[in-house]
């Protein structure tokens, strides 16, 4: 069975664009959370979706939105960005909103320019 | 605030070697506690969890120790090997109703010499 795959694997960025990063979750999965991982440190939350629903978002800035689709991929967008936006976005799914364990895709390194 | 504290930051053993790494946390509402193994270039994997009504649990050659009074718990990784060589992360969660996050520790980079 296919894992969470996320794309584009690698992409770079100018100070002011935006991005939109993708993630399908492992099949039979509802649930997608989003985090962020700056280089030598452990992710930090940013979304989490289920059925369709914000049903967490963690300590980010509007410029930071996500969705999740009716097949349960999700996208996650960011505007203006900034140099400190360069990270591994990772994606992880898991059975709902509330079970563990989450499986991390292997995320979109976002460098900014 | 870091609510997941984790150390060392750097773990260097020999193969062989039992690499222990420890994490202290500070809410007693988590829950659940996993611990996730990260290669360059790669998203992080999950190893193995405990919830906090066990004290121990092995897979394979890894082993979760949990003291629920003094808050932490530990990794221990027998017979190590080179392939062990990665960064590991410890996490909590607890349910918040609607939803479940991770809280992550820093990581450790472990590297295991042949």
């Amino acid at each position: 069975d296919a894992g969470v795959t996320q794309s584009p694997t690698h992409l770079i960025k100018t100070r002011g664009q935006h991005v939109t990063l993708r993630c399908s979750p492992i099949s039979g999965h509802k649930s997608v959370s989003w985090y962020q991982q700056v280089l030598g440190q452990g992710p930090q939350f940013i979304f989490q979706y289920y059925e369709k629903e914000e049903r967490g978002r963690g300590n980010f800035p509007d410029r930071f939105s996500a969705r999740q689709f009716p097949n349960y991929s999700s996208e996650l967008n960011v505007n203006a960005l900034l140099l400190g936006d360069s990270a591994l976005y990772l994606c992880a799914s898991s059975l709902d909103q509330r079970n563990q364990p989450q499986h991390f895709g292997d995320g979109t390194r976002l460098s900014i320019l | 605030q870091q609510q997941v504290k984790q150390s060392p930051q750097s773990l260097i053993v020999q193969k062989g070697g039992i690499p222990i790494i420890n994490c202290a946390y500070e809410n007693t509402a988590f829950d659940y506690f996993p611990w996730y193994q990260q290669f360059p270039g790669k998203g992080p994997a999950l190893l193995i969890a405990i919830r906090p009504d066990v004290s121990e649990k092995k897979e394979g050659r890894f082993t979760i120790s949990f003291n629920k009074s003094a808050k932490q718990f530990s990794l221990h990784i027998m017979d190590s090997q080179p392939g062990d060589s990665a960064t590991y992360f410890c996490a909590a969660s607890r349910n918040a109703g609607n939803n479940r996050k991770l809280i992550w520790g820093l990581g450790t980079s472990l590297a295991v010499n042949p």
